[in-house]
C-alpha cells in the first residue's frame, strides 16, 4: 500500500465548477509535491512544498491553486479548468534533509475536463 | 540543463526473456541521483532503486539489476527471466544534489515494456 494517499482518485468537473485534490502523507516527510502526467509522458513538476511554504512554482496557470495547511497535507483547488487540463495529477512527497532524494508518489488524481 | 534520454518507446518481449531497459543522462552536476520508477497501469510511480553519482557499484534485488557507467553516463536496468506482472512503464530520473532541501527529478520520456504470455 503507499503511504502518500490521494483523493479522490477519479473527477471528472465542468470548467466552471471548483473542486479540490487532497493529498496525505504521514511519513514525516517536509517535502511535497504536485506532479501533472498527460497520457504517455513523463510527469511534469508544477508545485514544490519545503517546510509548508512554497518552493516551487513552475509557471502553473493561476486556475491551479495549491495550498498545503500542515506537514502532512497538500491541496490542489481546481477553477475555471480547460478540457486540456485533464490529466492524471500525482502527489509526492521526500524528506528534506539528507541525500536520499527518493520521492513517494501517490497513486494520482485522474482528472476529466468537460 | 539536465536531461535523461530513454531511447526505448516501447518493448515487447516474452516471458522468461530477459530485457534491458536503456537510460543516458546529461548533467553538469558532480553530485547527483539517479533513479529509476515504474509506473503499472493503476498510475503510481513505485520508486525501485536510487544511486548517488559517487556510487557505481552496481546493484541487484532479485530478478532486478542496474549497471551504473558514468563513463558513458548510463544508468541501464535490466530484468532476468521477465513476468506479466513486470509490464509497466518504466522512467529513468535525474535529481541534482538536494541543499535546497527539496528534489527536483528530471524524467526521461519513459519506456514501456509489454510482457506477454
Amino acid at each position: 500500500d503507499t503511504e502518500v494517499t490521494q483523493t479522490p482518485k477519479h473527477l471528472v468537473m465542468g470548467m466552471t465548477n471548483k473542486k479540490s485534490l487532497k493529498c496525505e502523507q504521514h511519513m514525516g516527510h517536509r517535502a511535497m509535491y504536485w506532479y501533472k502526467q498527460k497520457a504517455k509522458k513523463p510527469p511534469e513538476l508544477m508545485f514544490v512544498y519545503s517546510y509548508e511554504k512554497l518552493s516551487i512554482n513552475e509557471s502553473v496557470p493561476s486556475r491551479f491553486s495549491p495550498e498545503c495547511p500542515n506537514s502532512s497535507l497538500l491541496n490542489l483547488h481546481l477553477h475555471a479548468l480547460q478540457p486540456e487540463d485533464s490529466a492524471l495529477y500525482l502527489c509526492a512527497s521526500s524528506q528534506v534533509t539528507g541525500d536520499t532524494g527518493e520521492l513517494f508518489f501517490g497513486e494520482g488524481s485522474r482528472l476529466t475536463v468537460l | 540543463a539536465q536531461k535523461v534520454t530513454q531511447a526505448q518507446t516501447e518493448i515487447s518481449v516474452v516471458e522468461k526473456e530477459d530485457v534491458t531497459l536503456d537510460c543516458v543522462y546529461e548533467t553538469r552536476d558532480t553530485t547527483y541521483y539517479l533513479f529509476w520508477y515504474k509506473q503499472p497501469p493503476s498510475g503510481e510511480l513505485v520508486f525501485l532503486i536510487r544511486r548517488n553519482s559517487f556510487d557505481e557499484q552496481n546493484e541487484i534485488s532479485g530478478r532486478y539489476s542496474w549497471n551504473f557507467q558514468k563513463s558513458t553516463s548510463s544508468f541501464n536496468f535490466t530484468i532476468t527471466a521477465s513476468q506479466v506482472v513486470d509490464s509497466a512503464v518504466y522512467f529513468c530520473a535525474l535529481s541534482e544534489d538536494m541543499d535546497s532541501g527539496y528534489s527536483t527529478l528530471t524524467f526521461g520520456k519513459g519506456t514501456m515494456l509489454l510482457v506477454s504470455p
